[in-house]
């Protein structure tokens, strides 16, 4: 498969909660990047950080990357119900070639 | 940011019909792009990479013949659907990558369904 995968599959929380979702991937990476899906929508770009870095900020998003484990996690700090979406990392490989994992599938209730 | 457009954003089409969906790069030239599948509630699945001026490139199980992909231009990339069936039915959504930037672009999809 050439997937990677996420937990939790689905993952409800209350508005104002954190929410961390985890990734694995089964190859060497030049980067890892995370993407957000409004359902039936396109992918928007949240975060990269590349296989030397091991933590990255941006806004409410903070992410970790441990190639050791070849795993990462997104953390949303401050939930909004507008962050109601599906997530999910993705790595490059190179050529920009991308490879994304299963998903979450965040709900955030007001 | 870079903007990439894909076109029609839906269609439904009769089983043994072929349908064209185009990739576009707006502001940006794009010797690259990439054609995904994604099924209801599931992640991308990468079909192929597109290469402007060369055949594509697929990824394993996908049929080269059942979804032909050109790249004629620097700014558009075409998949067709050949003798597309229901099982066909799915969203696709295609990537520009920017040169010198690792970002990719995504289009807003398309979602096929074939009856």
């Amino acid at each position: 498969s050439q997937q990677g995968e996420e937990d939790p599959q689905a993952l409800s929380i209350q508005e104002g909660e954190n929410a961390t979702m985890n990734c694995s991937y089964k190859t060497s990476i030049n980067n890892l990047q995370w993407y957000r899906q409004n359902s039936g929508r396109g992918l928007v770009h949240l975060i990269l950080i590349r296989s030397n870095e091991r933590e990255k900020h941006s806004g409410r998003l903070r992410v970790t990357l441990d190639t050791s484990k070849k795993s990462s996690s997104l953390l949303i700090t401050a939930s909004r119900a507008a962050d109601t979406a599906s997530y999910f990392c993705a790595t490059e490989q190179g050529s920009y070639k991308l490879i994304f994992g299963s998903g979450t599938r965040l709900l955030v209730r007001p | 940011g870079a903007v990439v457009s894909q076109h029609p954003s839906w269609v439904i089409c009769k089983s043994g019909t072929s349908v064209k969906i185009e990739c576009r790069s707006l502001d940006f030239q794009a010797t690259t792009m990439f054609w995904y599948r994604q099924f209801p509630k599931q992640s991308l699945m990468l079909m192929a990479t597109s290469n402007e001026g060369s055949k594509a490139t697929y990824e394993q199980g996908v049929e080269k013949d059942k979804f032909l992909i050109n790249h004629a231009s620097l700014t558009l990339s075409t998949l067709t659907v050949t003798s597309a069936h229901p099982e066909d039915s799915s969203f696709y959504i295609c990537s520009a990558a920017l040169p010198g930037n690792t970002e990719a672009f995504f289009g807003q999809g398309t979602r096929l369904t074939v009856v």
